[in-house]
């Protein structure tokens, strides 16, 4: 099993749906979460964090469960601009680890 | 400005020819990292490193090589036992022993056989 796994979608979705994706992780005692976008041919850019009561960012919200051991980011609203794949980071118990997930494509169509 | 610098942004490879890619930071961070992805996949960590004149093997480490010597420099030499080294080479960095922060990225190196 992989450590971070994300469904590779794509989700096609139209303009001002909602969207969420899941990220499940598999070691129980992972620290800090954090959700990122990259564009095509783009580097990846931090969108946000994850904190353990859930948090939400304008149209984002992202949330963590740990006991079933995953994070979530919603996407309220989707805007064309939104289409990108967003990667979950997962680092480690010892704080000094990234892991990235393999990252969920999003379409969004007019 | 803060931030990763990578070069060269696009590069060739003849067989048989080692070619490094570059990257610094101005970021005073502790921790770099090397990762390679190719289309449409996510990022593999080729190496890392926590501290000047240290590194770790990542998980796709064989085919290349990289050095520490300067806390704010961590080069990556794609070798030519890389048989298949096409692919968008990313460097990041991030304050070690911080787990609440995350990694900053350079925006990329394509490497291409020639």
């Amino acid at each position: 099993r992989k450590e971070v796994e994300q469904d590779p979608g794509p989700f096609n979705v139209p303009e001002g749906a909602t969207v969420a994706f899941n990220c499940t992780y598999s070691n129980s005692a992972s620290q800090s979460f954090f959700w990122y976008r990259q564009d095509c041919r783009k580097e990846p850019k931090l969108l946000m964090s994850v904190y353990s009561s859930g948090n939400e960012d304008g149209r984002f919200t992202a949330q963590l469960n740990r006991a079933s051991q995953y994070i979530s980011l919603l996407i309220r609203d989707s805007k064309l601009s939104d289409s990108a794949t967003y990667l979950c980071v997962v680092i480690n118990n010892a704080g000094n680890m990234l892991t990235f997930g393999g990252g969920t494509r999003l379409m969004v169509k007019p | 400005d803060g931030g990763i610098t990578q070069s060269p942004k696009y590069l060739f490879r003849k067989e048989g020819q080692n070619v490094t890619l570059s990257c610094e930071q101005n970021l005073n961070h502790d921790a770099m990292y090397w990762y390679r992805q190719d289309p449409g996949q996510g990022l593999r960590l080729i190496y890392y490193s926590q501290i000047v004149n240290d590194f770790q093997k990542g998980d796709i480490a064989e085919g290349y090589s990289v050095s520490r010597e300067k806390k704010e420099s961590f080069p990556l030499t794609v070798t030519s036992a890389q048989k298949n080294p096409t692919a968008f080479y990313l460097c990041a960095s991030s304050i070690v022993r911080a787990s609440n922060q995350p990694q900053h990225f350079g925006d990329g190196t394509r490497l291409s056989i020639l």
